[in-house]
């Protein structure tokens, strides 16, 4: 029940602005779009999240349309140690306060030197 | 944001026999969250734990297969129970760690059957 599509697989300069697309076009009103990243064999590490505004923190910006059907996480700076796999995932609200959130398959990023 | 001490780390298990994944957090949570990733796939919610009530399992869990434990507000286990090959996977324990951090990770569980 995935409700976000991604590109399997990216590359990116180092140094150079990383951009990674995500289409979520059956969102609900209510339903937040959050960014996580995982490096190989570590937990899965927050970036940001957003409802409807664009949002900015010092890892990353995100970038939400207009009808919300789709984002854009982007790395300012790429650098190596920003190779990840990057999630984009949909925090779905349930009855009692109960939330989830539905992962999607991922981004693999490459930055290469 | 909240920090998560998962243990242990890894194992390698026979089948038919069960291992407890403990999850301890540096801060009182009202919910935590035991996670699948199966190899190469992204992660899928098992359950939902509050302390003091029952966990709410996802379709396709089920509370014999994998009972959790949560019995106060910084500390939960997660059982996998009867191991078979197909339960090798990383277990991975959230919690929501409060407003503009999202929800924090363990460094999970990778678990082996043989």
């Amino acid at each position: 029940d995935a409700k976000t599509t991604q590109p399997p697989s990216m590359d990116c300069a180092e140094g150079r602005a990383a951009n990674l697309p995500c289409n979520h076009s059956t969102i609900s009103g209510n339903e937040y779009v959050y960014w996580y990243r995982q490096i190989h064999s570590q937990g899965p590490q927050y970036i940001i999240h957003g409802l409807k505004n664009n949002e900015t923190n010092e890892m990353a910006s995100l970038i939400i349309t207009e009808d919300r059907k789709s984002s854009t996480l982007i790395l300012p700076h790429a650098t190596l140690r920003d190779t990840a796999v990057y999630y984009c995932i949909v925090r779905v609200a349930r009855a009692g306060n109960n939330r989830k959130l539905i992962w999607g398959l991922g981004t693999s990023l490459a930055v290469n030197p | 944001s909240a920090v998560i001490s998962q243990k242990p780390s890894r194992d390698i298990c026979q089948r038919g026999t069960s291992l407890t994944i403990q999850c301890q957090v540096d801060s009182q949570v009202t919910m935590m969250f035991w996670y699948r990733q199966q190899p190469g796939q992204s992660l899928t919610l098992i359950a939902t734990a509050n302390q003091g009530s029952e966990a709410t399992y996802e379709s396709g869990f089920v509370i014999d297969k994998f009972p959790i434990s949560r019995p106060n507000l910084t500390f939960s286990t997660l059982t996998v129970s009867n191991m078979s090959p197909e339960d090798s996977s990383i277990y991975l324990c959230s919690v929501e760690s409060g407003l503009g951090y999202g929800y924090t990770f363990g460094s999970g569980t990778r678990l082996t059957v043989v």
